[in-house]
């Protein structure tokens, strides 16, 4: 299957600095990928799909002006975490379309935050 | 908007039979994945139904029944390696997928 991958897997920064999780496709293009947040023992939760060449697209609730998001290449999208707060630590996943079925999504391995 | 409930908890004993189910309301949809989640780590895909009926892959069988607004993940010859959480997701067009809450199942020798 595809390979995605994230970088940094986890991360730990003071309050009110920004962060910077990137998210690859490894060995195929992705025009689309998304961006996930997962709290302990909660589901994945859609934050915001991410559209290569043109702006994201985000989900009722989530601030676009604190995740900012980027898509510059087929391979690359990036979410920054602006000014930081300890309630945005979270697991954050990102994803890309590719799979067998017409919209399987593989997985990253994803992103721990934690704001102190 | 789509609403996919799961039961929160499970255990089961190494060796045994468990079922997972799923059920969901929701104006339409293309398929429903059902995804696999080691604590700490990105889920990972098991299955995908797009048709009413069962989906057979080794230990792990699918059910969909787009009537009843239902499925299942069937595990068989229950490994310890099988604790996680799975997560019963839903393919609404939109390419991106609505994730139940997940079942975290335990299981123990």
């Amino acid at each position: 299957g595809a390979v995605v991958s994230q970088h940094p897997s986890w991360v730990i920064c003071k309050s009110g600095t920004s962060v910077k999780i990137e998210c690859r496709s490894l060995d195929f293009q992705a025009t689309t990928m998304f961006w996930y947040r997962q709290f302990p023992k909660q589901s994945l939760m859609l934050m915001a799909t991410s559209n290569e060449g043109s702006k994201a697209t985000y989900e009722q609730g989530v601030e676009k002006d604190k995740f900012l998001i980027n898509h510059a290449s087929l391979t690359l999208s990036t979410l920054t975490v602006t000014s930081a707060h300890p309630e945005d630590s979270s697991f954050y996943i990102c994803s890309a379309g590719g799979g067998r079925a017409d919209n399987e999504q593989f997985f990253g391995p994803g992103t721990r935050l934690t704001v102190l | 908007g789509q609403n996919i409930d799961q039961p929160t908890e499970m255990t089961a004993t190494e060796g045994a039979i468990v079922q997972i189910n799923c059920t969901y309301q929701t104006s339409g949809f293309n398929g429903l994945f059902w995804y696999q989640q080691h604590a700490g780590e990105a889920p990972t895909f098991l299955s995908y139904n797009v048709l009413d009926g069962l989906e057979e892959k080794g230990r792990f069988s699918s059910f969909l029944s787009r009537s009843k607004g239902y499925s299942y993940l069937l595990l068989k010859e229950l490994q310890m390696k099988d604790s996680a959480s799975y997560l019963c997701s839903l393919d609404t067009g939109r390419r991106a997928l609505t994730f139940g809450s997940g079942t975290r199942l335990q299981v123990q020798p």
